[in-house]
């Protein structure tokens, strides 16, 4: 089956240390982006991939990296500069047709930094 | 500027009754508008999406939902709601000519009455 899978579900980590989210997907498609979600914030975009090797900045980058060597994979780096990182992510991707604009998501990774 | 609205954060539902969510978008291009569910800890789904054509679209579940162009709005409606369908429901707004973004509301929590 298709679909984009995230690793892993829960993560924890000590503050100060950095650490690697990942995300996968077998749908062939060529965008993938990062959202983190807060409670009651919706989803806020960190960085976007409409093309393997070349990446763009979103709304709240800061202390994020990410990567895009294969057109399947899309990991997301929480540094330690980033000031509050607990938060849930989520991964998606959208084919870059026109009349196809939806996002297909994973199903997350919950972060907490202690 | 380009941004989407839900002004009911938190709605109660009985379970038969019926069930509309509010969505209301600025945005300069022709919008292409979308309603993702996500149940606690998952990701997003699709539910419906309007690119053009008939303004009332049916989606998943029994979901509909109605394009209303003079009102910027894109409510979801669904006649008879199941406890099943409490959950986080997101609209976003993307356009015809950029498919890099799309930018989505701060989401309406649904809880179901039995």
């Amino acid at each position: 089956d298709g679909g984009i899978t995230q690793s892993p579900k829960y993560l924890f980590r000590k503050e100060g240390q950095n650490v690697t989210l990942s995300c996968e997907q077998n749908l062939n498609h060529d965008a993938m982006y990062w959202y983190r979600q807060d409670p009651g914030q919706g989803l806020r975009l960190i960085y976007y991939s409409q093309i393997v090797n070349d990446f763009q900045k979103g709304d709240i980058a800061e202390g994020y990296s990410v990567s895009r060597e294969k057109k399947e994979s899309f990991p997301l780096t929480v540094t330690s500069a980033q000031k509050n990182p607990t938060a849930f992510y989520l991964c998606a991707s959208k084919a870059r047709d026109r009349g196809s604009n939806e996002q297909y998501f994973g199903p997350g990774t919950r972060l907490t930094v202690t | 500027a380009q941004s989407v609205t839900q002004p009911d954060i938190h709605i109660t539902v009985s379970e038969g009754a019926s069930l509309e969510l509010r969505c209301n978008y600025s945005y300069g291009a022709t919008p292409y508008l979308f309603w993702y569910v996500q149940s606690p800890g998952q990701g997003l789904q699709l539910l419906l999406k309007y690119f053009s054509g008939d303004t009332l679209v049916q989606g998943i579940k029994g979901f509909e939902a109605e394009f209303k162009r003079s009102q910027s709005s894109f409510n979801l409606r669904k006649p008879s709601v199941h406890w099943s369908d409490a959950a986080e429901y997101f609209c976003a707004v993307g356009a015809e000519t950029s498919y890099d973004k799309v930018i989505f509301g701060p989401g309406t929590s649904l809880s179901v009455i039995p």
